[in-house]
């Protein structure tokens, strides 16, 4: 299993511009979320979905767009992209009815650090 | 929503001591409590969770404790060694029969002097 993938790992952006961030995981977990990192700030939910076709928001999630049209992928959409979203952004999955061999463990992505300009 | 705080921003501890770092939560509801290193660069990895019916739970060094009365829980290491030094997050979440959103503290520096 690859687990958690995210990509690109790196990517500049000059305001306003538009991207999105792919995640994709092979666990067949039914819940899967994105958070960003900011320095001393800790991780916060900006956006997380529950099983395909079904998403909600988090903390934070002005500025992102998300859908979940299978249960493997999940990516954020950043529309307009600003200087207040250069963060690193982690995606993350877990089961979302953990049974007894299995836990709410979230399985983190390796992260897409991204700076806009 | 739920607020979580987490003390001490820092923590500096020699080689084989004891660290302990420690959490507060607001919501009353909040049932489930992981702890999560990250090293420099990498992402987060579970290290040891409590659920709210469990008022300790121990992972050979590691050992987590839970007070819901007071809204606070705690992570202890024992005999801390060079690779135990990494950031900490505690988190907290409401599972309502399934997985949700966690709402992380700030984070924990933990250095580990020779």
């Amino acid at each position: 299993n690859a687990g958690v993938t995210q990509t690109p790992k790196f990517q500049v952006l000059k305001t306003g511009q538009s991207m999105t961030l792919q995640c994709a995981q092979d666990m067949n977990h039914e819940y899967m979320s994105w958070y960003r990192q900011d320095p001393g700030m800790g991780l916060r939910l900006i956006h997380y979905s529950v099983g395909a076709g079904i998403t909600d928001q988090g903390e934070v999630p002005n500025g992102y767009n998300v859908s979940r049209s299978t249960t493997e992928d999940f990516p954020l959409r950043l529309l307009s992209a600003a200087p207040s979203q250069t963060s690193v952004y982690f995606c993350a999955s877990s089961y979302r009815f953990p049974t007894g061999r299995t836990s709410y463990e979230q399985y983190f992505g390796p992260g897409t650090r991204l700076t806009v300009t | 929503g739920e607020n979580v705080e987490q003390h001490p921003s820092t923590l500096s501890v020699q080689e084989g001591d004891s660290a302990v770092i420690k959490c507060t939560y607001s919501d009353s509801a909040s049932n489930y409590f992981p702890w999560y290193k990250q090293e420099l660069g990498k992402r987060p990895q579970l290290i040891i969770d409590i659920r709210s019916n469990v008022g300790e739970k121990k992972d050979q060094r590691i050992a987590v404790t839970l007070n819901k009365t007071a809204k606070h829980f705690s992570l202890h290491i024992t005999e801390t060694q060079p690779e135990d030094s990494a950031v900490y997050f505690c988190a907290a979440s409401i599972m309502r029969g399934g997985a949700d959103g966690l709402t992380f503290g700030k984070g924990t520096h933990l250095i580990i002097q020779p």
